[in-house]
């Protein structure tokens, strides 16, 4: 138990479009989901936290219009880039909790951007 | 502010040693501390979760420490295998936001 899915895999995209990447707890419901940005040879870092049903919060340095989050169900958040520049370029990785962000977290796959 | 330092960041051993990756972190108030696997160009596989009250963790081969009071935890890995060949992560969830903060990892490659 306890999987998540994250759709697409792979995308590649022109600078200016905006590329949304779907994250899924395939298994169970996820009240708190989290979303982290890996570049080459580097850790992870989170970009934010979502609450379903609420606004997501970000961490400093994040920009909240240029990365949208939706958490409309207890089984889905969006990553939405926006206007997308070669800099975005980056292993996107999400993870869903159960309950609260104290809980354990459950990692999807990632999703590798590519923005030309 | 919660900083996870990983030693060393890249690790070249023969195939059937014993291994040691080691992970440190600023702030002890930690809630638990977890050791993931990633695979090049993949998710993460959680290996391992030491809640703060505990000391250690094992899974097979796989044995973790965590000491809270000097800042430290250790991911021991006997008789190493190629397939272990991986980055390992450690991560302490802590803090008032219960940010979970990964350190920069260590590249380990098992050579047959």
């Amino acid at each position: 138990g306890a999987v998540v899915s994250q759709h697409p895999s792979r995308v590649i995209c022109k600078s200016g479009t905006s590329v949304k990447i779907e994250c899924r707890s395939l298994d169970f419901q996820a009240t708190t989901m989290f979303w982290y940005r890996q570049f080459p040879k580097q850790s992870l870092m989170l970009m934010a936290t979502s609450n379903e049903g609420s606004k997501a919060t970000y961490e400093q340095g994040v920009e909240k219009d240029k990365f949208l989050i939706n958490h409309a169900s207890l089984t889905l958040s969006t990553l939405t880039v926006t206007s997308a520049h070669p800099e975005d370029s980056s292993f996107y990785i999400c993870s869903a909790a159960r309950t609260s962000s104290a809980d354990t977290q459950y990692f999807g796959p990632g999703t590798r951007l590519t923005v030309l | 502010k919660q900083e996870v330092t990983q030693i060393p960041a890249a690790l070249s051993v023969p195939e059937g040693e014993n291994l040691v990756l080691n992970c440190s972190f600023t702030d002890s108030a930690i809630y638990n501390l977890q050791w993931f696997r990633q695979d090049p160009g993949k998710g993460l596989t959680s290996l391992l979760l030491i809640q703060s009250s505990q000391r250690e963790q094992t899974s097979g081969r796989l044995n973790a420490s965590l000491d809270k009071s000097s800042g430290r935890s250790t991911l021991y890995i006997a008789a190493s295998q190629p397939g272990d060949s991986a980055t390992y992560l450690c991560a302490c969830l802590s803090g008032a936001g219960n940010m979970l903060t990964f350190g920069g990892g260590t590249r380990l490659m098992v050579k047959p």
